[in-house]
């Protein structure tokens, strides 16, 4: 079965530093990969996705994603945390059903948060 | 564009009523879901559906009842409310079961 697993519940970084959430992956076929961000009280918004082309995957507000299939991860970077950057961050594996249907699974997140 | 969205937004009510949540989006997507948020423990999937007349049970289902009468639209119903379904519930959809979900803003049911 496929699932994901978001290694730290929370990541605090300065304003101005690197940012890295980190994600592993288990599927038994090559999967989807997604993250999304919540910001507080807000729903959920795509940050980017893998869907087997380039393995860096460069996604909005200068987040970016590299897919490593012999590592198993889909780690989160962004080379300088804003403070807007503080809120909640999902990854996300797309997971095939007894039905043969797909589905989107979810870590479960990891806070981000951003001090001046 | 609107996208998702949900009706109602927030809504307060005694164990034992009935609630429907409304989800309908304007994508055209084949795909909906219905996922419940609780602290530390991520987005779970309640039901969803793969097209128009079509439900299927996901990870939490207990205490739930869904419809797909028209594509755009998704139900989800409390039939009996316990305090143990107050949370977060979020609504997607998506043109496929691997491609980009889209979410509404939540909906935060409080049952006392």
């Amino acid at each position: 079965a496929q699932s994901v697993t978001q290694l730290d519940s929370h990541v605090s970084v300065s304003e101005g530093t690197p940012v890295l959430l980190r994600c592993n992956y288990s599927s038994s076929y090559s999967p989807s990969l997604f993250w999304y961000v919540q910001h507080p009280n807000k729903g959920l918004q795509l940050l980017l996705k893998y869907t087997s082309a380039a393995t860096l995957v460069k996604g909005i507000n200068g987040f970016e994603a590299e897919f490593k299939k012999s590592e198993t991860s889909f780690h989160l970077t962004k080379p300088s945390a804003h403070m807007s950057d503080a809120a909640e961050y999902f990854c996300v594996v797309s997971a095939s059903l007894n039905t043969g249907f797909q589905k989107l699974v979810f870590g479960t997140g990891t806070r981000l948060l951003v001090s001046p | 564009n609107a996208g998702v969205t949900q009706t109602p937004k927030f809504r307060v009510l005694k164990t034992g009523q009935s609630m429907t949540l409304l989800c309908a989006q304007d994508m055209n997507h084949e795909y909906m879901y219905w996922y419940r948020q609780d602290p530390g423990m991520g987005l779970r999937l309640i039901h969803y559906s793969v097209g128009e007349g079509t439900t299927a049970k996901g990870e939490v289902p207990d205490g739930y009842n869904v419809s797909r009468l028209k594509k755009q639209n998704f139900l989800l119903g409390l039939e009996s409310a316990a305090p143990s379904q107050t949370s977060v519930y979020f609504c997607a959809s998506s043109r496929t079961g691997n491609t980009e979900a889209f979410f509404g803003q939540g909906t935060s049911p409080t049952v006392v």
